[in-house]
């Protein structure tokens, strides 16, 4: 059974790190990018970073690019997403994402609320 | 970057209807546009993936078309478990979501 498990939110104050983590399970995870996209409170989706399979490559939109770190460990099938210098616009649901050839997986995902 | 415009924002439709959703990309996107299905406290489920691939399990009502900057995402009979939000994606530069279409029932 494929599972994707995000861990890591939480309440942080603007300014601070978090680091968010995706377990995945099922699949091989190795072999797959790995898409991490946000969803603030009652608005829509946004991307905010890739990594290719072997890690070796990672891209960002503009709004997190400098701030937002898209990591792997393939040896333990898990993503991560550091965040730094959190601001209250991250405030958002965080999702990650493993797109496939024929399929797409998402984790549940895990809430980051940024506020003083 | 490529910016996506999807309209309308909100739709209301009743059972059996016929609906359709626009994406226009700021560029030519070469048919890399999915289209995600979205219910609340969920997270996405892709329906359709370049342009009119249904994926695995999408019924068949749900279809896909374009070309160049301009494409669509149709549901033809409405049935109440479409009810949702929906997002276009285009992933042939980075990936940009449009900003999504509640779907209602009239």
């Amino acid at each position: 059974e494929v599972q994707l498990v995000e861990s890591g939110g939480g309440l942080v104050q603007p300014g601070s790190p978090l680091k968010l983590s995706c377990a995945a399970s099922g699949f091989t995870f190795s072999s797959n990018w790995l898409n991490w996209i946000r969803q603030a409170p009652g608005k829509g989706l946004e991307w905010v970073a890739s990594i290719n399979p072997d890690g070796s490559s990672t891209y960002y939109p503009d709004t997190v690019k400098g701030r937002f770190v898209v990591s792997k460990d393939n040896a333990k099938n898990t993503g991560y997403l550091q965040m730094n210098n959190l601001r209250s616009e991250d405030t958002a649901m965080y999702y990650c994402e493993i797109p496939g050839y024929n399929f797409d997986y998402w984790g549940q995902g895990v809430m980051v609320t940024v506020s003083s | 970057d490529i910016q996506m415009t999807q309209s309308p924002p909100s739709l209301s439709a009743s059972l059996g209807d016929k609906v359709t959703i626009t994406c226009q990309a700021s560029q030519n996107i070469n048919k890399y546009i999915a289209w995600y299905q979205q219910k609340p406290g969920k997270a996405p489920r892709l329906l359709i993936r370049y342009t009119s691939t249904l994926e695995s399990g999408t019924p068949s009502r749900f279809s896909g078309s374009g070309s160049g900057r301009d494409y669509s995402f149709s549901i033809s009979n409405v049935e109440s478990e479409d009810i949702a939000s929906y997002y276009c994606l285009q992933y042939v530069n980075l990936n940009t979501f449009g900003a999504g279409t509640k779907l209602e029932l009239k």
